[in-house]
C-alpha cells in the first residue's frame, strides 16, 4: 500500500536531549513537510522540503533541524534548544507541482519525562 | 499577514445537517482545503475548492466564495463517526511558496 509512516508513535526525551522523528512515504512525492499540533492551535509548519537535498525553514524551525538525503525520507530532530517540545508531529508529503493536496501520516507524539 | 478564523466548538444530532464556517484573509489566495481529524489521529483530506461554488462530495459539501473570504464544510445526514475537528486550510502563493495556512480546528460533537 502507498502512504507516508512516522515512527515511533510515541517517544519521550529527556532534559538536554536530541530525539529524531522518522517519516517515510512510497508516494513518489517530491514535497514533505513536518507540522506541530498543540491543543486549541491549528497545525504550524516546522520545515519543508520540495526536493531532495534542499529543504526551507517554516514559522516555527527554531530548536528543530530536519535532512532530505533521500526522496522517501523526511527525519525531523528536535534538539536540546527547543524548550517546549511536548507536542503532537505530523508529516506531511505532496506533488510539488499543480494544486497538490498534501496527505498526512499517522503522526508521533513526543513527551518530556 | 494571513488569517483564519473558524468556531472552536460545535455540538449536532445525529441525522442532522451542520454548517461549519470559515474566513479568511490573504493576500494570494491559492485554494482552501477542509481536512477531518479524529483525536490523535492524522488529518485525512475532504475537499478543495479554488473556485466560487459548491463542491460536493457525498455527505460532504463544501463551498467557496473569494470575494467574502468565505468557507463552508457541509455534513449532512450525520453519524456518531463524524465526531472528530474539522481543519480549514488555505493556500496563500505569496507565503513560503504556498504552503498551507491552517486554522485552529473546529471540534464537531454529534449526539444521539
Amino acid at each position: 500500500d502507498g502512504g507516508i509512516t512516522q515512527s515511533p508513535k510515541y517517544l519521550f526525551r529527556k532534559e538536554g536531549q536530541n530525539v529524531t522523528l522518522s517519516c517515510e512515504q512510497n508516494l513518489n512525492h517530491d514535497a514533505m513537510y513536518w507540522y506541530r499540533q498543540d491543543p486549541g492551535q491549528g497545525l504550524r509548519l516546522i520545515y519543508y522540503s520540495q526536493i531532495v537535498n534542499d529543504f526551507q525553514k517554516g514559522d516555527i524551525a527554531e530548536g528543530y533541524s530536519v535532512s532530505r538525503e533521500k526522496k522517501e525520507s523526511f527525519p525531523l530532530t528536535v534538539t536540546s534548544a527547543q524548550k517546549n517540545p511536548t507536542a503532537f508531529y505530523l508529516c506531511a508529503s505532496s506533488t510539488a507541482t499543480g494544486e497538490e493536496t498534501q496527505y498526512f501520516g499517522p503522526g508521533t507524539r513526543l513527551l518530556v519525562l | 499577514g494571513q488569517n483564519i478564523d473558524q468556531p472552536t466548538e460545535m455540538t449536532a444530532t445525529e441525522g442532522a445537517i451542520v454548517q461549519i464556517n470559515c474566513t479568511y484573509q490573504t493576500s494570494g489566495f491559492n485554494g482552501l482545503f477542509w481536512y477531518q481529524q479524529h483525536a490523535g489521529e492524522a488529518p485525512t483530506f475532504l475537499s478543495y475548492n479554488v473556485l466560487d461554488g459548491l463542491e460536493e462530495k457525498g455527505r460532504f459539501s463544501s463551498f467557496l466564495s473569494r470575494s467574502k473570504g468565505y468557507s463552508y464544510l457541509l455534513l449532512k445526514e450525520l453519524q456518531m463517526k463524524d465526531s472528530a475537528s474539522y481543519l480549514c486550510a488555505v493556500r496563500d502563493r505569496y507565503n513560503q511558496g504556498g504552503k498551507l495556512i491552517f486554522g485552529q480546528g473546529t471540534e464537531l460533537s454529534v449526539k444521539p
